[in-house]
């Protein structure tokens, strides 16, 4: 079967560094890919990788390791406006893209 | 920047409807995607389509259908639609690199 695991709820403060992961088992594999979630809102793409290495966007910053079939997103000085859920996505195809269940992140001051 | 519009932000049907999901997007994108969330389940994929009359079903297209009959519109009908077809539903379309953009969803009851 195919199936990403993510952890469903990540607490952290203010100003802090969070990291969350994601193992992943596809039949395929095009690259991983985070998206972040609002409550209410659309899921935003994130950060994409295709390659073993880490890839860093600001304050968001995205690893992976093919062989080990994992990668995490980190985000680093945490603020309030950053709570919201963080889904991890595989491409099992060129054309289709596998969602894990989702992380919701809680910043606390 | 990119738009995908979806025609209904909240909808109530009745058990035995058919019922239509528009979206619409705006920058050519040849992939277009139709996800149902739910609580602790995420996003699943029902359908996806990579090219206008071209579709491939998702994980969960049981109960669903899909129409691609020009490359900027994407809709997803229910045939008779069931309780447990209640759910929020996100059209998304892809460009020629790994990203999705999403719309804003529609929340459908179904009665």
């Amino acid at each position: 079967g195919q199936s990403l695991e993510q952890p469903s709820e990540v607490t952290a403060v203010e100003g802090a560094i969070v990291q969350i992961n994601c193992t992943y088992q596809t039949s395929g594999f095009y690259g991983l890919s985070w998206y972040q979630q609002h409550d209410g809102g659309a899921p935003t793409f994130l950060s994409y990788n295709a390659l073993d290495g880490l890839e860093e966007t600001g304050r968001f910053s995205s690893f992976l390791s093919r062989s080990d079939s994992y990668g995490y997103l980190l985000l680093q000085e945490l603020q309030m406006k950053d709570s919201a859920s963080y889904f991890c996505a595989v491409g099992d195809s060129s054309y289709k893209l596998i969602f894990g269940s989702g992380t919701r992140l809680l910043v606390r001051p | 920047d990119v738009k995908v519009t979806q025609s209904s932000r909240y909808l109530v049907k009745r058990t035995g409807e058919k019922v239509f999901l528009e979206c619409v997007q705006d920058m050519d994108h040849e992939n277009m995607f139709w996800y149902r969330q739910d609580p602790g389940l995420g996003l699943r994929l029902i359908y996806f389509s990579y090219d206008v009359k071209m579709k491939e079903k998702g994980d969960i297209p049981e109960g669903y259908s899909v129409s691609r009959e020009k490359k900027e519109r994407f809709s997803l009908i229910l045939e008779s639609a069931s309780t447990n077809q209640t759910s929020m539903y996100l059209c998304a379309s892809r460009d020629r690199g790994e990203k999705l953009f999403f719309g804003s969803g529609t929340q459908l009851s179904v009665l």
